[in-house]
Order: C-alpha cells, then sequence, then structure tokens
C-alpha cells in the first residue's frame, strides 16, 4: 500500500532555532500534502495545505512566516519552523491522498521539542 | 462537513468485539462515513470508510444506520494492539477542503487483558 515517510520522528532543538521536517510519498506522486499539529491529550489540527508548484493554503491562526511549507516536487514537502520557540513544541503529522480514491496516508509523525 | 459525536472512551476485553458508534445526524446525501485510529505517539492510520452500504475489510467492520445519521465501527476480536484513539469523521469528495480530514476528539478505546 502507500507509504509516506516522515523525518525526523524527533528532535529536540534551542529556543530560536530552526527545525526543518520532511515528508515523501514513497510509491505515489502527491500533488498535495497536509501537515497537522497535534498537542498532547489533544485532536489533530490541520494547519497547512502544501502544494507542489504554488504557495502553501494556511489555516486560519497558523503564521506563515514561522511555518514555511515547500513542495518543490511530486513526492515531497518541508515544513520549517522558523525560530522555535517552546510553545512551538508539539507532534507534528503530514499526510498525503491517493488521488485515485482520496484516502489520506500519514506519516508517522514528528516530536519536536524546543528547550 | 458534518460533526460526529463520539464516546470519549470506551473499554473492551481482549478477543471480544469493540462495537465504536458516531453520531452523524447532520450528514449529507454525498458525504462519506470514514475510520482512522491514532495509536499512541503514531500518525493516524486509514481503517474504513463507506456512503450507505455496510462494509467489511481485513481491519474492520461498518455498519451505517438505513437513515445513515449514525454508524457504528465494529473490531470482531479486539487484541490490546487495537488500544487507540478511532475518529471518525463525515466528509464530501472534493469538498471546499480539499482532501484534508478534520479530526474531532475520536474515541480512546481501552483494550484490556
Amino acid at each position: 500500500g502507500a507509504v509516506v515517510s516522515q523525518h525526523p520522528s524527533r528532535v529536540i532543538c534551542k529556543s530560536g532555532t530552526s527545525v526543518k521536517i520532511e515528508c515523501r510519498s514513497l510509491d505515489f506522486q502527491a500533488t498535495t500534502m497536509f501537515w497537522y499539529r497535534q498537542f498532547p491529550k489533544q485532536s489533530l489540527m490541520l494547519m497547512a495545505t502544501s502544494n507542489e508548484g504554488s504557495k502553501a493554503t494556511y489555516e486560519q491562526g497558523v503564521e506563515k512566516d514561522k511555518f514555511l511549507i515547500n513542495h518543490a516536487s511530486l513526492t515531497l514537502s518541508t515544513l520549517t519552523v522558523t525560530s522555535a520557540h517552546p510553545e512551538d513544541s508539539s507532534f507534528y503529522i503530514c499526510s498525503a491522498p491517493l488521488r485515485s480514491n482520496e484516502k489520506l496516508f500519514f506519516g508517522s509523525g514528528t516530536q519536536l521539542s524546543v528547550l | 462537513d458534518a460533526k460526529t459525536t463520539q464516546p470519549p472512551s470506551m473499554d473492551c476485553a481482549e478477543g471480544r468485539a469493540a462495537n465504536l458508534p458516531c453520531n452523524h445526524s447532520t450528514i449529507s446525501g454525498n458525504e462519506y462515513v470514514y475510520w482512522y485510529r491514532q495509536i499512541h505517539s503514531q500518525g493516524p492510520q486509514y481503517i474504513i470508510h463507506g456512503l450507505k452500504n455496510n462494509e467489511t475489510n481485513e481491519m474492520a467492520s461498518l455498519i451505517i444506520t438505513e437513515d445513515r445519521k449514525s454508524s457504528t465501527l465494529i473490531l470482531p476480536h479486539a487484541t490490546l494492539r487495537d488500544t487507540a484513539v478511532y475518529y471518525c469523521i463525515v466528509r464530501a469528495p472534493n469538498s471546499n477542503s480539499g482532501y484534508a480530514l478534520n479530526f474531532g476528539k475520536g474515541t480512546s478505546l481501552l483494550v484490556t487483558p
């Protein structure tokens, strides 16, 4: 079946640094990918929609200058958390749909801890 | 997308059937019912989806009432590895949100030995 690979699985960084998270569709092309954020004991919240070859679409309340999204190819989308602060500590998850049946496949997630 | 209501938590004994209910009384005619689950610290996993007919796959069965206002996900023989949060999501294909899914709070299923 379709697989979405996400790296790294865990990252710890100092406040003020930037962190890049990669999301790859391994055996299918994804013109669209979705980035979610999940705080402890809460549900997933959609942050942004990544579109190959064009600008990402951000959900209300998500700062586009802080969460930079690049979707340069049909198999890779990256999320960069710029100047990370402790309040950005969260579980970040990417997903991509198989166009043929619209099921969403999810990456394994990235646990970001900002000290 | 239509709103769903699920119990916050349920328990099930290992080996027994787990029946997870979901209410979606405002569902529209073209909206599907999707079920995903999330095991702790992992990304969500697709389980099953349906429109109006009951569906079955290797993981579970989905029973949708005739009026489509509620559904039940059935795990026929629950194992400890089925302990997870189960999300019932209702959406139409090609909705304004594209293929994105809006997750509610889900049901936390605990399978006990």
